[in-house]
């Protein structure tokens, strides 16, 4: 069965880096999503992405986000300058628009991101 | 500031006890209500989305009910069993959601 990846399973980095996080969302799929969680704190929604564009996005997706498809199968999200606070699992999700079900996200793993 | 509440925050059954869940989120621009179940050290699964008043769905001994109208969607698990021990999601909104804290369901054999 067809599933999102995410690479790495756990990224340590100094305070101040700058990270990428990446995903291969399930083939098909045209429609993007980030998410995080802090630990304890409930899944927060960062972005989704369509066609090229971001299509919606949070409060919390300031400059200091970005994201991209750099190529037909890679979704990549990048946090610059990390700071502590960053610390949390982040999610990449994948939805198609053409399905029964349009808004039907599918899940990966998850990145660990551990900010020193 | 949208928010979405789930209620109980943790729930403890015997096995083959039904139980249910409620998710309240906002009744005005609603495009779609997820029930997600996730289990420690997996990635969340899609259990429903639903779009339309009244909709209700089902899989297996789980099944849904979507009210839009006054913002609640409550899951049901009839006959619970162990591997139903998990958290349980709901998410409000199409392609921005907004998740709820989640149900701890914990099912003891």
């Amino acid at each position: 069965e067809p599933e999102v990846t995410q690479t790495p399973s756990h990224q340590v980095t100094q305070m101040g880096q700058e990270v990428i996080l990446r995903c291969v969302p399930i083939s098909n799929h045209l429609y993007f999503y980030w998410y995080r969680q802090i630990l304890g704190q409930k899944v927060e929604f960062l972005v989704s992405f369509y066609n090229n564009e971001i299509s919606e996005k949070s409060e919390i997706f300031d400059d200091q986000f970005s994201v991209e498809r750099p190529d037909g199968s890679n979704f990549t999200l990048k946090i610059r300058s990390t700071k502590l606070e960053d610390s949390a699992m982040y999610f990449c999700a994948s939805s198609d628009p053409l399905a029964g079900t349009t808004y039907e996200q599918y899940f990966g793993p998850g990145t660990r991101l551990t900010v020193t | 500031i949208l928010n979405v509440e789930q209620s109980p925050q943790s729930l403890h059954v015997q096995e083959g006890d039904s139980t249910n869940f409620t998710c309240s989120f906002p009744s005005s621009n609603f495009y779609a209500l997820h029930w997600y179940r996730w289990e420690t050290a997996k990635s969340p699964e899609a259990l429903f989305v639903m779009t339309l008043n009244g909709d209700e769905k089902k899989k297996g001994r789980i099944s849904a009910t979507l009210n839009t109208k006054e913002g609640y969607s409550y899951l049901y698990i009839k006959g619970s069993q162990p591997e139903d021990s998990a958290t349980y999601l709901c998410a409000f909104g199409g392609f921005k959601t907004i998740f709820g804290a989640g149900t701890r369901l914990f099912v003891k054999a």
